[in-house]
């Protein structure tokens, strides 16, 4: 059974940091990961999605990385600003016929002005 | 598009009535996903539909609940009776089939219900 675990679960910094949210994955045998944002009372916003064959992928300051051998992903977040403050939820779609996402717990990240 | 259309965005109800949640997948999309958020477990598969079909639903939790999907545009989730313990954000979401390898591609989320059973 697939298992995500996010580290850490939760982080506070500075405004203008980099920050590196990780996410770790038991199985490798993936199609893809994809990573989401959600705000405190709100659904989750699909951020970046990385097929097993990538290994990364960049939109805006958000850069997404991707070792499927090691079951690892990394969430790069350039010059972090106020308005990036949420939970980061790191989802995995496992192969085997389970179509559905497999979510970690997240990482609930603050962004001090 | 405006998205993934959940309704109702919040619910209060007493134990043991019927609650029938409802959501509207984006169009031409062909998987259809009920999640169920907590802060215990976080978010987790309940059911999954591809073109109307129920595939997976060994999320479920129970048999008081059921999941159907009419038609393209319209799905249900119902928990029938309610309990406090069903009490979570349930999100419902949608996606595009690759076809050649008939997998889902990138997944796209409802605002969700949050339901409060008292």
């Amino acid at each position: 059974k697939q298992e995500v675990t996010q580290i850490p679960a939760a982080l506070s910094v500075p405004e203008g940091e980099n920050l590196v949210l990780n996410c770790s994955f038991t199985d490798s045998a993936i199609y893809n990961l994809q990573w989401f944002r959600q705000d405190p009372g709100k659904g989750l916003t699909s951020l970046l999605l990385i097929q097993s064959s990538q290994r990364e992928q960049t939109s805006g300051r958000l850069n997404a990385s991707l070792d499927k051998s090691s079951g690892r992903s990394t969430l790069y977040i350039a010059a972090s600003q106020p308005g990036d403050s949420a939970t980061y939820l790191c989802a995995v779609h496992s192969g085997g016929g389970a179509d559905g996402l497999t979510f970690g717990k997240g990482t609930h990240l603050i962004i001090q002005p | 598009d405006a998205g993934v259309i959940q309704s109702p965005r919040h619910e209060v109800t007493e134990m043991g009535q019927e609650v029938t949640l409802r959501c509207k997948p984006i169009s031409g999309h062909d998987y259809l996903f009920w999640y169920r958020q907590t802060m215990m477990r976080g978010l987790e598969l309940l059911i999954y539909f591809n073109n109307n079909v129920p595939i997976d639903d060994s999320g479920m939790p129970e048999d008081r609940f059921s999941a159907k999907m009419p038609n393209a545009s319209f799905s249900t989730l119902k928990i029938q009776p309610s309990e406090p313990r069903d009490s979570a954000v349930y999100f419902c979401a949608s996606s595009l089939g690759d076809r050649g390898l008939r997998r889902n591609t990138e997944a796209f989320f409802g605002q969700g219900t949050r339901l409060t059973v008292v």
